[in-house]
């Protein structure tokens, strides 16, 4: 079976610009998690859905905002972007809700806004 | 608020030696604790998943403890290897998922 998904793999945008990442997570699941990791730092929460609904957010500005598909994929948007949101974008699937299973993690998505 | 941290930031050791990997969290009120490995540049991989009712867990080579109430993790690997090298996470599970920084462990051949 695959695993967490994630695309593209890699971005450059510059500063203004949005950006869509898109994940598709473990045939089954349908709990999406989103994760923002900057270099040098542990990932910091951003979103979780589930069941296509929003169950979670973190610290993080209105310019960010996902969504979770029928087939259980989701997006994350960023609008605006500026400097600071260059980092790795890690998607994580598990099977139902976040705080009592494993979390799968993706292969990432790194940003770089210019 | 919930804190996590990691100690020591990086850690290198010769290959074969036995050690331990801090982790420590400011809120006891967790779900579970669940430690990762991070190659350079990649995703996470998940090693080891404690829940908040069990005191350890162990896969192969390695071996989590967890003491909820002085809010204390730690992670064991027995007889590293050069693979072993990668960067390694804790993170603590409540309404969300809180990470440490990490430890860079570098296994000398």
């Amino acid at each position: 079976d695959a695993g967490v998904t994630q695309s593209p793999t890699h971005l450059i945008k510059t500063r203004g610009q949005h950006v869509t990442l898109r994940c598709s997570p473990i045939s089954g699941h349908k709990s999406v998690s989103w994760y923002q990791q900057v270099l040098g730092q542990g990932p910091q929460f951003i979103f979780q859905y589930y069941e296509k609904e929003e169950r979670g957010r973190g610290n993080f500005p209105d310019r960010f905002s996902a969504r979770q598909f029928p087939n259980y994929s989701s997006e994350l948007n960023v609008n605006a972007l500026l400097l600071g949101d260059s980092a790795l974008y890690l998607c994580a699937s598990s099977l139902n809700s976040l705080s009592q299973e494993t979390q799968y993690f993706g292969p990432g998505t790194r940003l770089l806004v210019l | 608020k919930q804190e996590v941290t990691q100690i020591p930031a990086a850690l290198s050791v010769p290959e074969g030696e036995n050690l331990v990997l801090n982790c420590s969290f400011t809120d006891s009120a967790i779900y579970n604790l669940q430690w990762f490995r991070q190659d350079p540049g990649k995703g996470l991989t998940s090693l080891l998943l404690i829940q908040s009712s069990q005191r350890e867990q162990t896969s192969g080579r390695l071996n989590a403890s967890l003491d909820k109430s002085s809010g204390r993790s730690t992670l064991y690997i027995a007889a590293s290897q050069p693979g072993d090298s990668a960067t390694y996470l804790c993170a603590v599970s409540n309404n969300d998922m809180r990470f440490g920084a990490g430890t860079r462990l570098t296994v000398k051949p």
